[in-house]
């Protein structure tokens, strides 16, 4: 049974590039939500996506965006990269009003912004 | 508003030692608790979860308890093994939000 599946697993982009993660969800999960783990830190909330809605959103800018696809897959995307967005981006899915099942996290993507 | 508190790492413990990593919450509601666990290079795993008080989850030898008395849930084994060596961050999720909220994590080194 194949979990959450992230691609790519890392990433080098220089300041002001556009980047795109992406994230397949574990076969039945239906929901996904995107967190950003900085160096040191434990993983900040970014958004959640429900029925290819953004259904939560964290504490972060409009420059990161998201989409969810109709097979429940999902894109991560960041404008105008900052130094300060280089962090691990972690993807995590679960079924909808089950999350106190807890989540399945992908392995994640290491951006780092130079 | 809602958060974690972990206790600062890193912890070294030699092989077969007794490990506990504390974990207190702030929370409104009632929440759910989880201790999540993260190897070198990999994503997070569950280890265990409670989700009312006085529940015990328990996995791997790993058990935590779900004390809403002192709004704590700690990470608690009997004998750490090497390969126990990681970084385990407590979280938790509330009735209205399905977001996770994540202490700092704690850092544990077992040596043999």
């Amino acid at each position: 049974d194949a979990g959450v599946t992230q691609s790519p697993t890392h990433l080098i982009k220089t300041r002001g590039q556009q980047v795109t993660l992406r994230c397949s969800p574990k076969s039945g999960h239906d929901t996904v939500s995107w967190y950003q783990q900085a160096l040191g830190q434990g993983p900040q909330f970014i958004f959640q996506y429900y029925e290819e809605e953004e259904r939560q959103r964290g504490n972060f800018p409009d420059r990161f965006s998201g989409h969810q696809f109709p097979n429940y897959s999902s894109e991560l995307n960041v404008n105008a990269l900052l130094l300060g967005d280089s962090a691990l981006y972690l993807c995590a899915s679960s079924l909808a009003e089950s999350v106190i099942y807890g989540y399945t996290f992908g392995s994640g993507t290491r951006l780092t912004v130079v | 508003g809602n958060s974690v508190t972990q206790m600062e790492g890193p912890v070294t413990l030699s092989e077969e030692a007794f490990l506990t990593i504390n974990c207190t919450y702030t929370a409104t509601g009632y929440p759910s608790l989880f201790w999540y666990v993260q190897y070198p290079g990999e994503g997070l795993q569950l280890l265990l979860k409670a989700t009312k008080a006085d529940d015990k989850g328990s996995n791997k030898g790993f058990e935590a308890t779900y004390r809403k008395e002192t709004t704590s849930f700690h990470l608690e084994k009997g004998s750490v093994q090497v390969s126990d060596s990681a970084v385990y961050f407590c979280a938790l999720t509330t009735y209205n939000t399905d977001k996770l909220i994540f202490g700092t994590g704690t850092r544990l080194q077992v040596f043999p």
